[in-house]
């Protein structure tokens, strides 16, 4: 079956060090991947996509390119912001809309000033 | 924003009662979820729906049943609720169009704590 694997955290970073965070997947066909984002009491939210290997998602700053010889997604960011403290969620989905998203378990960023 | 509301957001119960989890949405959407979120597991998939009255069992489906008997609404019933489902519950839509890109739209969330 299809599965993704993050790194847990907490990662902690100092405010605008660069960020990784990694997430590897697998699957038996071709995914698309997401990168989901929880702020603190807050459902989660979209934060960028890719649909086919080599395609880049970008958004807020974050980027992630969708590598299919490493079955790979990882989150970069160059500069974070102590607002950018939440939980990513690293997901995929084989494409059919009904079953929904797997879901990696969750990497807990914490930014200090 | 997604039009999503979940009620409880809260609610403390005790083992053995039944609990209800009410999804609501605006957007007249056609897949609706449950997952829960618990520490070290993530989201993991409950129950779903691809329209009224069809349902299908998720991942972690035991102990819950699910009913959809209005396009807007998806209830998520615990028959007896026991410890281990205290948990965050959140709903997701998806829109129709976009259904095959698997983009989720998430409510805020119900936090459920069964003594």
């Amino acid at each position: 079956g299809n599965s993704v694997t993050q790194m847990e955290g907490p990662v902690t970073l100092s405010e605008e060090a660069f960020l990784t965070i990694n997430c590897t997947y697998t699957a038996t066909g071709y995914p698309s991947l997401f990168w989901y984002v929880q702020y603190p009491g807050e459902g989660l939210q979209l934060l960028l996509k890719a649909t086919k290997a080599d395609d880049k998602g970008s958004n807020k700053g974050f980027e992630a390119t969708y590598r299919k010889e490493t079955t790979s997604f990882h989150l970069e960011k160059g500069s974070v912001q102590v607002s950018d403290s939440a939980v990513y969620f690293c997901a995929l989905s084989e494409g059919g809309g009904a079953d929904g998203l797997t879901f990696g378990k969750g990497t807990h960023l914490i930014i200090q000033p | 924003d997604a039009g999503i509301t979940q009620s409880p957001r809260h609610k403390v119960t005790e083992t053995g009662t039944p609990v209800t989890l009410r999804c609501h949405q605006t957007e007249n959407h056609r897949y609706m979820y449950w997952y829960r979120q618990d520490p070290g597991h993530g989201l993991r998939l409950i129950h779903y729906s691809y329209g009224v009255k069809d349902t299908d069992k998720g991942e972690v489906s035991d102990g819950y049943s699910v009913s959809r008997s209005k396009t807007e609404d998806f209830l998520l019933t615990l028959e007896s609720a026991t410890s281990s489902q205290t948990s965050v519950y959140f709903c997701a839509i998806s829109e129709s169009n976009s259904a095959r890109t698997g983009e989720l739209f998430f409510g805020e969330g119900s936090r459920l704590t069964v003594l």
